[in-house]
C-alpha cells in the first residue's frame, strides 16, 4: 500500500460543482502539502499545513480551500470548480527539519496524483 | 515570476551516454536544492539533493553540480539507461522553509535503446 494515498485518482466534473480531493498518509509526518501540476508550469504549491492546527496558503490558493482533519488526513476542496482548475493534483508529506531521523533531507513524499477535469 | 527555471522542456539521449539536465534559479536565499523524477501515472519521487555548502553530490549514476555564483545547477546521469526516461523536476528551498519547495517546469528525458 502507498504511504501517501489520494482519492479519487481521476475525476471529471462540471463548472460550478464542488469537488473534494482527499489525502491520507501512513508516514507519520506532521507536514502535508497540496500541489498542482500543469504542462509547462511544473508543480505549484496550493496550500500547506505544518500540523493539525496550522494551515497556510501557497502561491496559488485562490479558488481552493483545505481541511486538516487529523495528522494523517489533508483534504483539498474546490468550492465552485472552473475549467482552468483542470490539472493533476498531488498531495505530499514531509518531516520537519531537525527531527532526528536516519535520512531527513526534508524531502517531500508524494502521492500518486489526482487528475481533475472540469468541463 | 518563475524562481526556478528549467529551460529545456525535453532531452533525448542514447543509452549509455551522459544525460545533463539543467536548472537555473533567481532567488539568492535558496540554499538547498533537490531533483525529483516522475514517471507517468505516478507521483514525483526524490532523486538527489545538494546543500549550498557543497558544489557536488554524487549517488551512483547520478551527480548534481551546483554553481552558486551562476545560480545554476545540473543533474548528470552516467550512463543513461532506458529506465531513466521520465520527467525530471528541479526544486529549491531555503533554511527554515524546508518542505516548502519551489519547482521548475520539468524536463522530459528520453533515453533511446
Amino acid at each position: 500500500d502507498a504511504d501517501v494515498t489520494q482519492t479519487p485518482r481521476n475525476r471529471i466534473t462540471k463548472t460550478g460543482k464542488r469537488i473534494m480531493l482527499e489525502c491520507s498518509q501512513t508516514k507519520g509526518h506532521d507536514r502535508m502539502y497540496w500541489y498542482r501540476q500543469d504542462p509547462g508550469l511544473g508543480l505549484r504549491l496550493i496550500y500547506y499545513s505544518f500540523d493539525v492546527k496550522d494551515i497556510n496558503k501557497g502561491e496559488i490558493s485562490d479558488g481552493y480551500s483545505v481541511s486538516r482533519q487529523a495528522q494523517a488526513k489533508f483534504s483539498l476542496s474546490l468550492e465552485s470548480a472552473i475549467p482552468n482548475q483542470t490539472a493533476l493534483y498531488f498531495c505530499a508529506t514531509s518531516d520537519p527539519p531537525g527531527r532526528v531521523t536516519p535520512a531527513n533531507t526534508g524531502e517531500l513524499f508524494f502521492g500518486e496524483g489526482s487528475r481533475l477535469t472540469v468541463l | 515570476d518563475q524562481q526556478v527555471k528549467q529551460n529545456s522542456p525535453s532531452l533525448s539521449v542514447q543509452e549509455g551516454r551522459i544525460s545533463i539536465l539543467n536548472c537555473d534559479y533567481t532567488n539568492s536565499m535558496f540554499d538547498y536544492f533537490l531533483w525529483y523524477k516522475k514517471y507517468p501515472a505516478e507521483g514525483p519521487t526524490f532523486l538527489i539533493s545538494i546543500s549550498s555548502i557543497k558544489d557536488k553530490n554524487e549517488d551512483g549514476r547520478f551527480t548534481v553540480f551546483l554553481n552558486k555564483s551562476a545560480k545554476h545547477l545540473s543533474l548528470h546521469i552516467v550512463p543513461s539507461q532506458p529506465g531513466d526516461s521520465a520527467v525530471y523536476f528541479c526544486a529549491a528551498t531555503y533554511s527554515g522553509n524546508t518542505g516548502k519547495l519551489i519547482f521548475g517546469q520539468g524536463t522530459t528525458l528520453q533515453v533511446k535503446p
